[in-house]
């Protein structure tokens, strides 16, 4: 079992629209998770981070985390042909090493 | 603006020729990162130095070192490079390892081999 999994394929929504992207994880004794966004071609550019249970929101983007189902998640309302780009879940662990999952691409249509 | 810089953006070399790839930070972080990340893949940790103190990732290939002169700079050396090693490779920053600490990252350089 990888570390962070980010199973589901390209993700294609209307603009306007909600984008919803999942993220699971397989160590219990992770405390923190990030979010980072790649646009093509360039570096993971940090757009949120959460540590406790619950939703965080920031803007039009918001974190859910669950540890008990060890699961995190982005929703991004109000999608823009701006947010086209791949998603990055990343999980910090007791080994302080963060562990990145290969990211969702959402596209976002006009 | 503080930042993390990379150079060469783009690098080209040939198959076997050493390369040194160059990071620089102006957020006077503690802790500097090199990743590799290849297309459509995650970012994968080579090794970071938290200070002067190396650490290296058990499966990082020798072919790979890295130098920290000083706290603002950061290298990575490629002595061997095989076709296998064309990747994006990036530095990261942070101010220490603690949990809440987030990771910065520079522009990326894009190596190609030849």
């Amino acid at each position: 079992q990888k570390e962070v999994e980010q199973n589901s394929g390209p993700l294609s929504v209307p603009e306007g629209a909600i984008a919803s992207l999942n993220c699971t994880y397989s160590d219990r004794g992770s405390q923190s998770f990030f979010w980072y966004r790649q646009y093509s071609g360039k570096s993971p550019e940090l757009i949120m981070f959460i540590y406790s249970n619950g939703d965080k929101e920031d803007g039009r983007f918001t974190a859910q985390l669950n540890k008990a189902s060890q699961y995190v998640s982005l929703l991004i309302r109000d999608s823009q042909p701006s947010d086209s780009a791949t998603y990055l879940c990343a999980v910090k662990g007791g080994n302080n090493r963060l562990a990145f999952g290969k990211g969702n691409q959402v596209v976002v249509i006009p | 603006d503080a930042m993390v810089i990379q150079n060469p953006r783009y690098q080209v070399t040939q198959f076997g020729k050493p390369v040194t790839l160059s990071c620089s930070q102006t957020l006077n972080h503690n802790v500097m990162y090199w990743y590799q990340q290849k297309s459509s893949q995650a970012p994968k940790l080579l090794f970071h130095y938290y200070d002067k103190d190396f650490n290296n990732e058990a499966d990082t290939p020798d072919n790979f070192q890295s130098r920290r002169p000083n706290t603002s700079f950061c290298f990575l050396d490629i002595r061997s490079p095989g076709l296998g090693d064309a990747a994006m490779y990036l530095c990261a920053t942070s101010s220490g390892t603690r949990l809440q600490e987030t990771q910065y990252f520079g522009p990326g350089t894009r190596l190609l081999v030849l």
